[in-house]
């Protein structure tokens, strides 16, 4: 079945840094995929939508400059959170296939900005 | 713009009890549904999908999903559980035609007793 894999699945940064995510689709071939925050005990909020070769699609109130989407090819997408702060620990969950097949999620990273 | 409204956000049952977790949705045009099962830490599994055709959907682990289009409801059951099933329980629509992103219900987490 298809597989994605994410990482790092921890990560602990110091404010003002930057921390990259990796989200790979290991046996299929990805234009889009999705990327989610999670907070403790509640579910997931979308923040874009990752396409191959252009832009990410952003979610309303998701700062573009703050999350950093790049989908340089078929397989590969990455979330950079630019100048993390305290506030932007969270689990980060990609998720990439289509809607008939169902889609594939990654383990997630639980980011910790200290 | 479609929406999910899973109606408990905990279920506590005995092992080997039965269960039902309940699933509405709300769209102007044709969905696809999920449900997603997710353990600690970890990102989202499939448990089952409801594209077309029979509205009684069998999935992974014993659990399955009848879709109501009268209803729109789409809830998910389990004619026996088992301590492993204890987890947080995720439904999910996604439109058919456009931009098929997911779109997540709050989310139940379900315990079970011994």
């Amino acid at each position: 079945g298809a597989v994605v894999s994410q990482h790092p699945s921890r990560v602990i940064c110091k404010s003002g840094t930057s921390v990259k995510i990796e989200c790979r689709s290991l046996d299929f071939q990805a234009t889009t995929m999705f990327w989610y925050r999670q907070f403790p005990k509640q579910s997931l909020m979308l923040m874009a939508t990752s396409n191959e070769g252009s832009k990410a699609t952003y979610e309303q109130g998701v700062e573009k400059d703050k999350f950093l989407i790049n989908h340089a090819s078929l397989t590969l997408s990455t979330l950079t959170v630019t100048s993390a702060h305290p506030e932007d620990s969270s689990f980060y969950i990609c998720s990439a296939g289509r809607p008939d097949y169902g889609y594939t999620f990654g383990s997630g990273t639980r980011l910790t900005v200290v | 713009a479609q929406s999910v409204t899973q109606l408990d956000s905990q279920v506590p049952v005995f092992e080997e009890a039965p269960v039902e977790l309940r699933c509405n949705y709300s769209s102007s045009v044709s969905v696809y549904l999920f449900w997603y099962v997710q353990y600690p830490n970890q990102g989202l599994q499939l448990l089952l999908k409801y594209l077309s055709g029979s509205t009684l959907v069998k999935g992974i682990n014993g659990f399955e999903a009848e879709f109501n289009k009268s209803q729109t409801s789409f809830h998910l059951r389990k004619p026996s559980v088992h301590i492993s099933d204890t987890a947080e329980y995720f439904c999910a629509v996604s439109i058919i035609q456009g931009a098929q992103k997911l779109v997540f219900g709050q989310g139940t987490r379900l315990t079970i007793n011994p």
